[in-house]
């Protein structure tokens, strides 16, 4: 059973790069989430989708859209990648019934920005 | 936004001893959440509350829901070496529109 899956596993870009973290889930989920993760920080929700063909921004959207592109995917951009996005960026996903707090993550992302 | 204050920031404990952990709210919710995260992992969900007051064990773990909503503790029991990890609080808010909010989590380490 894969999950959630997240790719690239590892990114080195310049500062003013582009590039897109890709997420997809095979548990039928429809909801699901970018959290960005710096030491000391937790866990700070970047977007989020509730369901296919919505998205909303979380607690840090500055600098990254999303696209929910089908049930199945959710990406995550940077235009003009910043040091400041320097992190390890996790995708979720859950059910989306009501009461249901589980939220099922994917292994990250680490993104370096020089 | 509303805060989301949990603590301690860090334990170093021996095997064998009792660990507990704690987040606090500024304001009040219906759903309190207590992940694991392991090393190069993903957060693990070990715990769900939905009601005011609520107990839950999960093995040596067991987590309360405060009776005024706006917190919650985690307690581990006889911890081991596999205990080790990054625990998080998170709140639900946002109604149907659910949005997950953690902690800055608790860095739990075990000597064996």
């Amino acid at each position: 059973n894969a999950g959630v899956t997240q790719t690239p596993k590892f990114q080195v870009l310049k500062t003013g790069q582009s590039m897109t973290l890709q997420c997809a889930q095979d548990m039928n989920h429809n909801s699901m989430y970018w959290y960005r993760q710096d030491p000391g920080m937790g866990l700070r929700l970047i977007y989020y989708s509730a369901s296919e063909g919505t998205t909303d921004k979380g607690e840090v959207p500055n600098g990254y859209n999303v696209s929910r592109l089908n049930k199945r995917e959710f990406s995550l951009r940077l235009e003009s990648a910043a040091p400041s996005q320097t992190s390890v960026y996790f995708c979720a996903s859950r059910t989306g019934q009501a009461n249901t707090g589980e939220l099922f993550f994917g292994e990250g992302s680490r993104l370096t920005v020089l | 936004g509303q805060q989301l204050n949990q603590s301690p920031q860090s334990m170093f404990i021996q095997e064998g001893e009792d660990v507990s952990m704690n987040c606090t709210s500024s304001s009040i919710f219906n759903t309190w959440l207590w992940y694991k995260q392991e090393p190069g992992e993903g957060p693990v969900l070990l715990i769900a509350l939905y009601k005011a007051g609520e107990l839950t064990s999960n093995g040596r773990l067991t987590a309360q829901f405060g009776i005024t909503r706006k917190d919650s503790f985690l307690n581990i029991s006889a911890s081991i070496p596999s205990d080790v990890g990054i625990y998080f609080c998170g709140r639900v808010s946002g109604g149907s529109n659910y949005k997950l909010t953690f902690g800055k989590g608790t860095l739990l380490t075990v000597n064996p």
